[in-house]
């Protein structure tokens, strides 16, 4: 059975920092991309950034892009999410979600429960 | 950035009845589309990827089909646990979007 749980999560001021982890199981982790997808209070869902199998390749959605880094340890199944300059409409509900390959376009067949991240003064 | 246009926002109706969601894309994104669906203080669950393919363990009364740039998700007969939120998603080209969410609510 999949299992992602991710960890982290809080309450920061407006250009703070977090760290968003989640660890997998169940799976062979190295296999699979990557994403986290976030949900802002009472919104729709938002994909956020991917990384691929082996964490060579990534991308990020423009309202992270250069303030959001994405990355992955294969041996401990983990993937991480570090966030920098964090702004007020960075609050949100953030998923971590795998794609069901390696790599390239796809959709997201598993979720984790979802972590909170509160940014406010 | 390739826009993913839901409708109706909101959808009230009973047990039993047929129910279609429909996603309109901005510009082709071929098949590459999937359907989820959320329950308050849930996870989205995926339902059905590229367009149609229903996925394992998902009941055969949902089903996707397509029309160009339009799609559709269709519940034959609504069940109790399908009143939730559904949300479109294309994986044609980056960013990756969703549609704004479908509610499905009690008639």
């Amino acid at each position: 059975e999949v299992r992602l749980l991710e960890s982290g999560g809080g309450f920061v001021q407006p250009g703070g920092s977090l760290i968003l982890s989640c660890a997998a199981s169940g799976f062979a982790f190295n296999n699979y991309a990557m994403s986290w997808v976030r949900q802002a209070p009472g919104k729709g869902l938002e994909w956020v950034s991917v990384i691929s199998g082996s964490g060579g390749n990534t991308n990020y959605a423009d309202s992270v892009k250069g303030r959001f880094t994405i990355s992955r340890d294969n041996f401990n199944s983990i993937v991480s999410l570090e966030m920098n300059d964090l702004r007020v409409d960075d609050t949100a509900i953030y998923y971590c979600a795998k794609h069901p390959y390696f790599g390239g376009n796809s959709y997201f067949d598993d979720w984790g429960q979802g972590i909170l991240v509160t940014v406010s003064s | 950035d390739i826009q993913m246009t839901q409708s109706p926002s909101t959808l009230s109706a009973s047990v039993g009845d047929r129910v279609t969601i429909t996603c309109r894309a901005s510009e082709s994104i071929r098949g590459w589309l999937a359907w989820y669906r959320q329950t308050p203080g849930r996870a989205p669950k995926l339902l059905i990827s590229d367009v149609s393919n229903l996925q394992s363990g998902v009941p055969s009364r949902f089903s996707g089909s397509a029309s160009g740039t339009d799609f559709t998700l269709t519940i034959s007969s609504l069940q109790p646990d399908d009143f939730a939120t559904y949300y479109c998603q294309q994986y044609s080209t980056y960013p990756w979007t969703f549609g704004q969410g479908t509610k499905v609510e009690i008639k």
